[in-house]
C-alpha cells in the first residue's frame, strides 16, 4: 500500500497570501494523484486530477503540479473560503489511499 | 447534476453488522464504477471497496473479510454492509462515484456522509 506523506499538517496564511501544500508518496505514483478540500461538516470536493488537472467548476487560482513521488497543490491568492483541509489521494497503486491531510487556517 | 444520499441507521452494535445504502440521482449507475470510503471523527480518509454496475468488486484488503457491496440498477443505488463492527469502525460513511472508467480512480461526486456510532 502506498503511503501519502502530506506537510506541513498545519498552515498558517492571511487571505491574499500564497500556499503551497505539499504530498509526497513512498514510492512513484506517476502522475495519478488528485486533491480535494474538505470544510467541518461537509464532504470533500474533487479539485485536481492526475496531478495537474482541474475539475470542472475549480478557479483558476487553484493549481496542481508534480510527478513521481513528490507534488504540489497551489492556491495562488487565499480567498476566505479556501481555508480547510486538503487532502491527497493516488490512484496508481491498489487499494487508493490518502494523505493525512494539511489543514489551512486563517492566521 | 449528479447526486448521491447515503442513508441508514446511525447507531449500531458491537458485533453486529453496518448496512447502508446509497442513492443516485441525475445520472445512471449503469456508467460509473462507485465507492464507499468513510472517515473516523477527526481523522483521515478510507477507501473501502468499489463496485461496477455489472455487479464486480473490489476491497480494501484491510476490510476484505468483512465488507460486501452490492448494487441495485433498477433503483439506481448501491449498498455496503460491514459485519462484526466494533468502536474503530465508528465514522462518517461517504458513497461517491468514480471521476473516470477506471476501477482505481479519482473520487468526482460524494454524498453528504452519514455518520455511523458503534455502541451498545
Amino acid at each position: 500500500e502506498i503511503v501519502l506523506t502530506q506537510s506541513p499538517a498545519t498552515l498558517s496564511l492571511s487571505p491574499g497570501e500564497r500556499a503551497t501544500l505539499s504530498c509526497r508518496a513512498s514510492q512513484s505514483v506517476s502522475s495519478y494523484l488528485a486533491w480535494y478540500q474538505q470544510k467541518p461538516g461537509q464532504a470533500p470536493r474533487f479539485l485536481i486530477y492526475d496531478a495537474s488537472n482541474r475539475a470542472t467548476g475549480i478557479p483558476a487560482r487553484f493549481s496542481g503540479s508534480g510527478s513521481g513521488t513528490d507534488f504540489t497543490l497551489t492556491i495562488s491568492s487565499l480567498e476566505p473560503e479556501d481555508f480547510a483541509v486538503y487532502y491527497c489521494q493516488q490512484r496508481s497503486n491498489w487499494p487508493p489511499t490518502f494523505g493525512q491531510g494539511t489543514k489551512l487556517e486563517i492566521k | 447534476q449528479v447526486q448521491l444520499q447515503e442513508s441508514g441507521p446511525g447507531l449500531v452494535k458491537p458485533s453486529e453488522t453496518l448496512s447502508l445504502n446509497c442513492s443516485v440521482s441525475g445520472g445512471s449507475i449503469s456508467s460509473h464504477y462507485w465507492s464507499w470510503i468513510r472517515q473516523p471523527p477527526g481523522k483521515g480518509l478510507e477507501w473501502i471497496g468499489y463496485i461496477y454496475y455489472s455487479g464486480s468488486t473490489n476491497y480494501n484488503p484491510s476490510l476484505k473479510s468483512r465488507v460486501s457491496i452490492s448494487v441495485d440498477t433498477s433503483k439506481n443505488q448501491f449498498s455496503l454492509k460491514l459485519s462484526s463492527v466494533t468502536a474503530a469502525d465508528t465514522a462518517v460513511y461517504y458513497c461517491a462515484r468514480h471521476g473516470g472508467p477506471y476501477s482505481n480512480c479519482h473520487f468526482d461526486y460524494w454524498g453528504q456522509g452519514t455518520l455511523v456510532t458503534v455502541s451498545s
